[in-house]
């Protein structure tokens, strides 16, 4: 199975600050075929189900606000949040597409001061 | 607008079975994979199986293997989760959620539904 290691695990940051998370796999997500990287980036707020925000590394799903910007390649991926509002409030996961099983990271929670 | 709708969790005694349904508006649900995630309380996700659009594959994970069969009715528009010798450890939320052709990530998500095994 492709192993998801994300972190930090939980953060806090006050509004306007820029956030990074990190997301690395136990092998490659990059496909020679085509070129691209089968990882996608979610979003959970409390008591909700998750959103994709971002898929094949660093396109946004439609709707999703250019402050959400995903980078990375090969094994090491970051999700970046710009200019971090208190609606970013939510737990994060990142998640490979690569090969079955699916997998996604444990998780980084953001709070906001 | 893009629904799915879960519905058939509870409460199951361990050993028993389930199963759920997850009813699928606002798109056109016999070109899509669909695909089971769950999350235990207080958990991460974890992908439980993808039918593929026609029906003619399906995957599962290991854990679920024998155990789960996932399968779907596109005249109803509609995917199935049948869960038997449910576990303590199957207990979590359940998410129906639509797979892109060709790149399976999960790009549209249900309420989830609660399924509870304990006895």
């Amino acid at each position: 199975d492709i192993v998801m290691t994300q972190s930090p695990s939980s953060l806090a940051v006050s509004a306007g600050e820029t956030v990074t998370i990190n997301c690395k796999s136990s092998q490659s997500l990059l496909y020679s075929g085509n070129q691209k990287n089968y990882l996608a980036w979610y979003q959970q707020k409390p008591g909700q189900s998750p959103k994709l925000l971002i898929y094949w590394a660093s396109t946004r799903q439609s709707g999703v606000p250019d402050r959400f910007i995903g980078s990375g390649s090969g094994t090491d991926f970051t999700l970046t949040i710009s200019s971090v509002q208190a609606e970013d409030l939510a737990i994060y996961y990142c998640q490979q597409y690569y090969d079955t099983p699916f997998t996604f990271g444990s998780g980084t929670k953001l709070e906001i001061k | 607008e893009v629904q799915l709708v879960e519905s058939g969790g509870g409460l199951v005694q361990p050993g028993r079975s389930l199963k759920l349904s997850c009813a699928a508006s606002g798109f056109t649900f016999s070109d899509y994979n669909m695909a089971w995630v769950r999350q235990a309380p207080k958990k991460g996700l974890e992908w439980v199986a993808t039918i593929i659009y026609d029906g003619s594959r399906t995957y599962y994970r290991d854990s679920v293997k024998g155990r789960f069969t996932i399968s779907r009715d596109n005249a109803k528009s509609t995917l199935y989760l049948q869960m038997d010798s449910l576990r303590s450890e199957d207990t979590a939320t359940y998410y129906c959620a639509t797979q892109g052709l060709g790149a399976f990530y999960f790009d549209y998500w249900g309420q989830g539904v609660m399924v509870t095994v304990s006895s």
